[in-house]
């Protein structure tokens, strides 16, 4: 099936350091999506991309709809101890269609 | 509240046996979604429903069935044929201008 592919698989940071991570595809997404999960639970959408070029932000995170339509970045300023958890981009495809596609996550560790 | 609900929380299951998952959302959404999660990986897609009454396979159907008779619910059934069925199994509805909504989730363990 269609592959996201996101990296890096795993962060390991000190708190208040910056976060960039990203997510790419070998196909074309009209929309893009930046999810949370935390352990146990489903993921919470964080930030939605609908233009190419586009740089949308939600507090101390922003996400970008890279211009060729194939990748998006989020980047998180500043990390608290509440940003652990796992990071997904998604995805959908043409408009019409509403496949929505996952990335393989990005696991963020917050040493003390 | 507008929300999507799973249930259960737990099921067991013993080989060979189908067992059924519940997913209701009230969010009045055309879109809904079942993905599998197993331990330390990403979000497959089973099964997606763009509208009642259709649904169309995702990337890991083999031994999984759907259906969508009402807007509101789209069940999932862990049929036998499904070799590995212990996994966190994750049901969301969705709109395209507001993103995908997730229920909290079902853990199938088989016994």
């Amino acid at each position: 099936g269609q592959q996201l592919n996101q990296s890096p698989q795993s962060m390991f940071i000190q708190e208040g350091e910056d976060v960039s991570m990203n997510c790419t595809s070998s196909s074309i997404f009209n929309t893009w999506l930046w999810y949370k999960q935390d352990p146990g639970e489903g993921p919470v959408l964080l930030i939605a991309l609908y233009k190419a070029g586009e740089l949308t932000s939600n507090g101390r995170l922003t996400a970008q709809f890279g211009i060729t339509r194939k990748d998006s970045f989020l980047n998180i300023s500043a990390s608290i101890p509440s940003d652990v958890g796992i990071y997904f981009c998604a995805g959908y495809p043409n408009f019409g269609n509403e496949k929505l596609t996952f990335g393989t996550g990005t696991r963020l560790t917050i040493i003390p | 509240d507008g929300g999507i609900t799973q249930s259960p929380k737990y099921l067991f299951r013993k080989e060979g046996q189908n067992v059924t998952l519940s997913c209701e959302q009230n969010l009045n959404h055309d879109a809904m979604y079942w993905y599998r999660q197993d331990p330390g990986q990403g979000l497959r897609l089973i099964y997606y429903s763009q509208i009642v009454n259709d649904f169309q396979k995702g990337d890991i159907a083999e031994g999984y069935s759907v259906s969508r008779e009402k807007k509101e619910s789209f069940p999932l059934t862990v049929t036998s044929a499904q070799k590995n069925p212990t996994a966190f199994y994750l049901c969301a509805s969705s709109t395209r201008r507001l993103g995908a909504t997730f229920g909290s989730g079902t853990r199938l363990t088989v016994v």
